[in-house]
């Protein structure tokens, strides 16, 4: 099974670039994540997304957009990058523990690099 | 001020000794809590969740005290394979029907030496 894919793997822009990072996810889960990650760093949070339809914001939001096309498919968008965004990013997506709160289940990563 | 901190590390111990993460969250409304594990250029992963009364997992015990907002990540008998980055992860959930906010601290460096 493929649990969460992320495409590209790797990706090299231009600054004021465009391009569409794309998750999807094969265990019916509804809620969906993106993060990034900068080096020796944890991760944090851009965008979430509970269901179908409905996305919020994380804690950087901030030159990014999302769509949640469907259940299964969840694409983060950079408009116009910038070297300030070169991270990896990971898409997760999660299901409810019987105690409380979400495991998450991660993609593999996309290492991005913006010139 | 960050909603999760965490000790930056790097913590460096022979094989086994023991060793201890600490972790605190800002936020009293936060739901649940757990501590992933992340290898060098590789995804995070589930290490454990963490509950009020304490739980244990082979040679991993994790605490939370919500009084003073505090997680704790033990490991005894510290073995080579247990080199990675721990993260302390919070939930924000404001309720059961919303959206899961799940946020990261910045990760403990762990380095075991023969």
């Amino acid at each position: 099974n493929a649990g969460v894919t992320q495409t590209p793997k790797f990706q090299v822009l231009k600054t004021g670039q465009s391009m569409t990072l794309q998750c999807a996810q094969d265990m019916n889960h509804n809620s969906m994540y993106w993060y990034r990650q900068d080096p020796g760093m944890g991760l944090r949070l851009i965008y979430y997304s509970a269901s179908e339809g409905t996305t919020d914001k994380g804690e950087v939001p901030n030159g990014y957009n999302v769509s949640r096309l469907n259940k299964r498919e969840f694409s983060l968008r950079l408009e116009s990058a910038a070297p300030s965004q070169t991270s990896v990013y990971f898409c997760a997506s999660s299901e409810a523990f019987f105690r409380g709160g979400e495991k998450l289940f991660f993609g593999s990563g996309t290492q991005l690099s913006v010139l | 001020r960050k909603e999760v901190e965490q000790d930056p590390g790097p913590f460096n111990v022979p094989e086994g000794a023991t060793v201890a993460f600490n972790c605190t969250y800002s936020n009293s409304a936060s739901q649940s809590f757990f501590w992933y594990r992340q290898d060098c250029r590789k995804e995070p992963k589930l290490l454990m969740s963490v509950y009020s009364s304490g739980n244990e997992d082979g040679r991993f015990t994790a605490q939370l005290n919500r009084a003073s907002q505090y997680i704790s990540l033990l490991i005894r008998d510290s073995k080579l394979s247990d080199s990675a980055t721990y993260l302390c992860v919070v939930n924000l959930s404001p309720g059961y029907s919303s959206a899961s906010k799940i946020i990261f601290g910045s990760g403990t460096r762990l380095s075991i030496r023969p």
